[in-house]
């Protein structure tokens, strides 16, 4: 079965701060891996689809690569809006979310 | 507008059976897979079925394999989660999202979710 380590699982940032997030497969998944948002009390939200896919109404400064087994999510300039938990997901097989990563601000 | 509405949580002793519905509506529900996703409080997000756009498919995760049934009526445009013999550890928010992509196989990820319906498993 594929693991998904996501890290950190939580971190504090300064607005306009780079904040970086990363995701690790225990196999090669090839690009299939997408970020979710999740704000408190609320559903996710998909922002990156195929790694790297910014989806239509999501602001340029979110952004994801990688693929084999190492991703990485970035959010270039934190805003205050972007408060929320992150999660990565797998479907190289059946879907597997990443644990999360908890962001706050400074 | 693209819609998913989850109705049927609540608190229900464990043991017992409770049955989740998703209404959708705002796009064609017969073309597109559809899933179920929980999160226990404070935990983070477990995918927990996912049924392919004709109802053939059906795949769960081993904790809730045997005891849980996906199923949909496309001509109500309605998802289904049937839980039974329900265990403190399922208590959690179930989401019913949909899938990215259109009359396929093969499941992408989650790209419309519904608000969620809270499931409480308790004496």
């Amino acid at each position: 079965d594929i693991q998904m380590t996501q890290s950190p699982s939580s971190l504090s940032a300064s607005v306009g701060d780079r904040v970086t997030i990363t995701c690790q497969a225990s196999q090669d998944i090839s690009k299939s891996l997408n970020w979710y948002q999740q704000k408190p009390g609320k559903a996710p939200k998909l922002l990156i689809s195929d790694a790297s896919n910014l989806r239509t109404g999501v602001p340029s400064r979110f952004s994801g690569s990688g693929s084999g087994t190492d991703f990485t999510f970035t959010i270039s300039s934190l805003q205050p809006e972007d408060i929320a938990t992150y999660y990565c997901q797998q479907y190289h097989s059946l879907p597997l979310f990443g644990g999360g990563t908890k962001v706050e601000v400074k | 507008q693209v819609q998913l509405v989850e109705s049927g949580g609540g608190v229900v002793q464990p043991g017992r059976s409770l049955r989740l519905s998703c209404a959708a509506s705002g796009f064609t529900f017969s073309n597109f897979a559809m899933y179920w996703v929980r999160q226990a409080p404070g935990k983070g997000l477990e995918w927990v079925a996912v049924i392919s756009f004709d109802g053939s498919n059906k795949y769960y995760a081993d904790s809730v394999k045997g005891r849980f049934t996906i199923s949909r009526d496309n001509s109500k445009n309605t998802l289904y989660l049937q839980m039974n013999s329900l265990r403190a550890e399922d208590t959690a928010v179930f989401y019913c999202a949909r899938d990215i992509n259109v009359a396929q196989f093969y499941y992408f990820g989650m790209d419309v979710w519904g608000q969620g319906t809270t499931v409480t498993v308790s004496s």
